[in-house]
């Protein structure tokens, strides 16, 4: 069976700090690759996703992800976080066109 | 007015009613889908749909049941809840052919079982 791995359950960061949220997937044959994100008490949005082509991925309010194949993962990243960013954020893998499995999701608690 | 509308968005329930939450979209996508999401255990697939003769059971499918009405409603059922179907459920839709498989999520049904 496929898995999504996030690693952190939580993430605690001062606001203006880099974050990195990890997610590492199961299984090297083709796949497309999505964060999204879940505000409270709203479903989830996409911030990004992975398709093909170049490995770094750019999404919205200044999101990043890297597609490393060797290595299976699909880290999400931003260089200055904003009190705003605190969430829940999914990595989500859809193998075989048809199939997704998401994550456990990862909070992320931007402090003042 | 939001492209994929669950309802009802909260509902307390007492153990061994049955329950039904629906799902509309306007979106014009054949692929739509029901999860159930648990802290700690992000989103499970309970079932999902490729069309509307199309019902396939996802990975927690046990008492839970699916119709798919029109290509733009599917209901979820609950036969007869249990506590621990107590959980926050989201419908969403994707279109491989217009967006690569994006999912489109409404937002959310809190179902609480007494």
């Amino acid at each position: 069976a496929q898995s999504v791995t996030q690693l952190d359950s939580q993430v605690p960061v001062f606001e203006e700090a880099p974050v990195e949220l990890r997610c590492n997937y199961s299984s090297s044959v083709s796949v497309y690759l999505f964060w999204y994100v879940q505000y409270p008490n709203q479903g989830l949005q996409l911030l990004l996703k992975y398709l093909s082509g170049s490995t770094l991925v750019k999404g919205i309010n200044g999101f990043e992800a890297e597609f490393n194949k060797s290595q299976t993962s699909f880290h999400l990243r931003k260089p200055s976080v904003h009190i705003s960013d605190t969430a829940e954020y999914f990595c989500a893998v859809l193998y075989n066109f048809n199939k997704f499995y998401f994550g456990s999701g990862t909070k992320l608690n931007v402090k003042p | 007015d939001a492209d994929v509308t669950q309802t009802p968005r909260n509902r307390i329930t007492k153990t061994g009613k049955r329950i039904m939450l629906e799902c509309s979209q306007t979106k014009g996508h054949d692929r739509m889908y029901w999860y159930r999401q648990d802290p700690g255990l992000g989103l499970r697939l309970i079932y999902y749909s490729f069309d509307v003769k199309d019902i396939n059971k996802g990975e927690i499918s046990d008492g839970y049941s699916v119709s798919r009405q029109a290509q733009a409603k599917f209901s979820l059922s609950l036969e007869s809840a249990i506590p621990n179907q107590t959980a926050l459920y989201f419908c969403a839709t994707s279109d491989p052919g217009l967006t690569a498989g994006e999912l489109f999520f409404g937002e959310g049904s809190r179902l609480t079982v007494l």
